[in-house]
């Protein structure tokens, strides 16, 4: 079975700190890595994406992709309160060559960032 | 900054009857999925939809299921037969660079 895993959490960081998120993924085909902010009742919003093994920077943003140890993690710099929500890691094949596959998402971890 | 849009926001319905849940996404996308997320659980994948066909599907879209593109900006998700189970936010994408969701329709079968 194709798994994505995450800790549920919850973390608890202050304000100003960096948050940490990390994501294991069992299935070796996943080519594409999406990171998604879901805050309570509302529904995923993309913030990052990443392909390719190293790091990937935007804005306080990081996403960091290493494909042999099947591990994609994302550091949120100068974490806010607004920055408080469950994080969703999610990994995509590419069927017949396009990068449109299905999403497989972990079950995400809760964040939050007390002032 | 184009969205994907769905309606109902809600939807409440008796255990048997058929429902449709509508989404309008983005316009220049090609990509198009729907999602379903059970209160406290995991998103799920449901089905994929490319030039006017299931490119893809889960176990979860049984013969219940089906989607549909009826004009050049709808793409819908009908379940036949609503059952208890079926009760969740179930979510529209659309695939640019990456998939965008749309708000979600919450179905409530009572």
């Amino acid at each position: 079975q194709k798994e994505v895993e995450q800790n549920s959490g919850p973390l608890s960081v202050p304000e100003g700190a960096i948050a940490s998120l990390n994501c294991t993924y069992s299935d070796r085909v996943s080519q594409s890595f999406f990171w998604y902010r879901q805050y309570s009742g509302k529904s995923p919003e993309l913030i990052m994406s990443i392909y390719s093994n190293g790091d990937k920077e935007d804005g306080r943003f990081t996403a960091q992709l290493n494909k042999a140890s099947q591990y994609v993690s994302l550091l949120i710099r100068d974490s806010q309160p607004s920055d408080s929500a469950t994080y969703l890691c999610a990994t995509a094949a590419h069927p017949g060559g396009t990068s449109y596959g299905k999403l497989t998402f972990g079950q995400g971890t809760i964040l939050t960032v007390h002032p | 900054e184009p969205e994907v849009t769905q309606t109902p926001s809600h939807q409440v319905t008796q255990m048997g009857q058929e429902v449709i849940l509508r989404c309008v996404p983005i316009s220049n996308h090609l990509y198009f999925y729907w999602y379903r997320q059970i209160l406290g659980q995991k998103v799920e994948f449901l089905v994929s939809f490319y030039n006017n066909e299931i490119s893809e599907k889960s176990e979860i879209f049984d013969d219940q299921f089906s989607v549909e593109r009826p004009d050049g900006s709808n793409f819908t998700l009908k379940i036949r037969s609503t059952k208890l189970e079926d009760s969740a936010m179930y979510f529209c994408a659309s695939a640019g660079r990456g998939q965008f969701f749309g708000p979600g329709t919450r179905l409530t079968v009572l």
